[in-house]
């Protein structure tokens, strides 16, 4: 069974600086897709960024990547020069599977609460 | 701008009652939408899958009679709570998938979720 582990509850980082936020997956699939969502809280989930497992590149979305350790089943997003406004819930999820049909559902992790402070 | 809504955004209702939650599409056509629900300070659990005319999905520990889904068309899911207890209080979530515009790559929409308290 496929499971998703974001092992930090919480995170501080200090305006316009970087933060890395941690996630590890495991799955017995050798095709899926990882997530990365915010959710702020007024409870909207909002997309950030996507990686699928065949990329040879990490993705990059503006000031989110994805560092992408296919190897040791890691798929962290780090947030460039962050913003008071990056304060949210932040959650990492696996889909198995190509597109197309139930194998899309998605698997959250546990989320981290990242505050951004001034 | 919103590629899934969610109708009502929240919702108070009294125990014993049901209550509908509509999830409709917007702009494109949904042949599967997931329902999750998020219970405060947790993670996103996944309760079902609905498959447009077909029934529906659940996942293991979620009670399909007293969590109905029906999606009746290409742009519509409802999840309808039966009888509902303190304990189903929680957050409710839609979501599906559109293909991006960047060859290879999809993303997940999710709706803007209903939230949902039982006295």
């Amino acid at each position: 069974a496929q499971k998703i582990t974001q092992t930090q509850p919480g995170m501080f980082v200090q305006e316009k600086e970087a933060v890395t936020l941690d996630c590890t997956y495991d799955t017995s699939d050798q095709s899926y897709g990882l997530f990365w969502y915010k959710q702020p809280s007024s409870g909207e989930m909002i997309f950030l960024i996507y990686q699928g497992s065949y990329d040879e590149q990490n993705a990059t979305e503006g000031r989110y990547s994805l560092n992408f350790q296919k190897a040791r089943k890691s798929a962290n997003l780090v947030i460039s020069a962050s913003q008071l406004g990056d304060s949210a819930m932040y959650f990492c999820a696996m889909r198995e599977g190509r597109y197309g049909g139930a194998t899309n559902k998605l698997i959250f992790g546990t989320g981290t609460l990242l505050a951004v402070q001034p | 701008g919103a590629v899934v809504s969610q109708h009502p955004s929240w919702v108070i209702c009294k125990s014993g009652t049901s209550v509908k939650i509509e999830c409709r599409s917007l702009d494109f056509q949904a042949t599967t939408m997931f329902w999750y629900r998020q219970f405060p300070k947790q993670s996103l659990m996944l309760m079902a899958t609905s498959n447009e005319g077909s029934k529906a999905t659940y996942e293991q520990g979620v009670e399909k009679d007293k969590f109905l889904i029906n999606h009746a068309s290409l742009t519509l899911s409802t999840l309808t709570v039966t009888s509902a207890h303190p304990e189903d209080s929680s957050f409710y979530i839609c979501s599906t998938v559109a293909e991006r515009l960047r060859a290879g790559s999809y993303e997940q929409y999710f709706g803007p979720g209903t939230r949902l308290t039982v006295t």
